[in-house]
């Protein structure tokens, strides 16, 4: 198993400004992935955050939206770019040896304003 | 599309009965996950069942798998306030490759 922390566990952020979430793992994970959740909804993924090279994005979620780092394999961060009151959501990490069996963070509770 | 589907969207009952919640999923599966979130909070992993698994227990919780029918169902006996939360299904596909893929939750609520 892996313990994993995230921070802020919440904001509140202007319009047009900008938000990089921290996640950290308390050993080393083969898979790390963003999910967003909206609310009162499901997780729905952003992407895989790979080690060392570019992250892999999900269909409607772009690079320049959320630039995404994992400079090695206990740490990612997530940047939420240019927000608007649309992004307002929980932003949660997860991380695992497998795609299949991942633990996952506190979230972190992003409102817009 | 969405893998997993939980029924009902929504229940409350009476503390000490018995809550079931239920999944289903429309491809075939590594594994089935069941989570359990708290109200603005993170994932908390409950059980895990693998797709040559029928049934699993962990303390009050209870969960089997119909592969035939490609459901699954989640019993919490005795319920408690403690409770109170959204339980998600997430189904990991057979390709190891891809991904998990949640359902949109059950929001359970234990009355007083």
């Amino acid at each position: 198993s892996a313990v994993i922390s995230q921070k802020p566990s919440r904001d509140i952020c202007q319009r047009g400004t900008s938000l990089t979430i921290q996640c950290q793992v308390d050993s080393q994970v083969t898979m790390m992935f963003w999910y967003r959740q909206q609310p009162g909804q499901s997780l729905t993924l952003i992407a895989t955050a790979n080690q060392g090279s570019e992250a892999t994005y999900e269909s409607g979620f772009v690079i320049d939206k959320f630039p995404i780092s994992r400079p090695n394999l206990t740490f990612s961060t997530l940047t939420v770019s240019n927000m608007s009151p649309e992004d307002s959501s929980i932003y949660l990490c997860s991380g695992g040896q497998t795609t299949y069996e991942q633990y996952f963070g506190p979230g972190t509770r992003l409102t817009v304003t | 599309s969405q893998q997993g589907e939980e029924d009902p969207q929504a229940l409350s009952i009476q503390e000490g009965e018995n809550a079931t919640m239920n999944c289903s999923y429309k491809t075939s599966i590594n594994n089935l996950q069941w989570y359990r979130q708290n109200s603005g909070r993170g994932l908390v992993h409950l059980i895990l069942i693998r797709s040559n698994e029928r049934e699993k227990h962990s303390g009050r919780l209870r969960v089997t798998l119909d592969t035939s029918k490609k459901s699954s169902s989640l019993l919490i006996t005795a319920s408690r306030a403690a409770d109170t939360a959204s339980y998600f299904c997430a189904t990991a596909p057979g390709n190891r490759d891809d991904k998990i893929i949640f359902g949109k939750g059950t929001r359970l609520h234990i009355l007083p």
